[in-house]
């Protein structure tokens, strides 16, 4: 089955800082990947997807890459504010009405 | 348009009871997931329903644990004969295509 790594499994930057998180993914057949921020005692929100048909996708300050080959994506979140603090969660799924393969989360604190 | 609903919120059972957790998917949406997440931990696939049917339940614990989704009402996730290490939180998700929309969840703590 799918097994989607995640890192780093906690991120401390300073506010107006980038943060990048990583994920990798084993299954070749995998063709949908989004991402999900839960805050503290809250549901995940989904953020940002990116389809395997395409190498990158922007939503104001949060973008996904895809390299299908290296089998690996990343979230990437510019000029960081408090309210990005939360943890974040990254997923694969092979098709339509797939269960989601979750990493194991990257706990993001953003320093004012 | 409503958003996905969980209840209860909170569940606290002793030992040894039942444990019923019910989730009604957003409009439209026939596709129902149950996630387990414990604390600080990422979430677990436990099982993937459509109406009257079970397509996946390969993440579920063979004994114990049980999903349905009736025709008409909620899907609801029974756990018989709760244990401690059954308190976690239990997610929902309802799906249109690919997306999945989480519910706000149910934390069950088991006395």
């Amino acid at each position: 089955g799918e097994n989607v790594e995640q890192h780093p499994s906690t991120l401390s930057v300073q506010e107006g800082d980038s943060a990048v998180i990583k994920c990798t993914y084993s299954d070749s057949a995998s063709n949908y990947f989004p991402w999900y921020k839960q805050e503290l005692g809250k549901r995940p929100q989904l953020i940002i997807d990116i389809r395997s048909n395409v190498g990158e996708k922007k939503d104001q300050r949060i973008a996904v890459t895809l390299n299908k080959t290296a089998k690996h994506f990343s979230l990437h979140i510019t000029e960081t504010q408090p309210e990005d603090s939360a943890v974040y969660f990254c997923a694969a799924s092979k098709k339509n009405f797939n269960k989601f393969y979750f990493g194991s989360g990257t706990k993001l604190n953003v320093k004012p | 348009n409503a958003g996905v609903m969980q209840n209860p919120r909170h569940l606290v059972r002793r030992r040894g009871q039942e444990a019923r957790l019910r989730c009604s998917p957003m409009k439209g949406h026939s596709h129902v997931y149950w996630y387990r997440q414990l604390p600080e931990e990422g979430l677990k696939f436990m099982v993937y329903l459509q109406k009257e049917n079970i397509i996946d339940e390969s993440g579920m614990p063979k004994e114990r644990f049980s999903a349905e989704f009736p025709k008409e009402g909620p899907s609801i996730l029974r756990i018989q004969q709760v244990v401690r290490g059954d308190s976690a939180a239990y997610f929902c998700a309802s799906a249109r295509q690919d997306e999945q929309y989480f519910g706000p969840g149910t934390r069950l703590t088991v006395t």
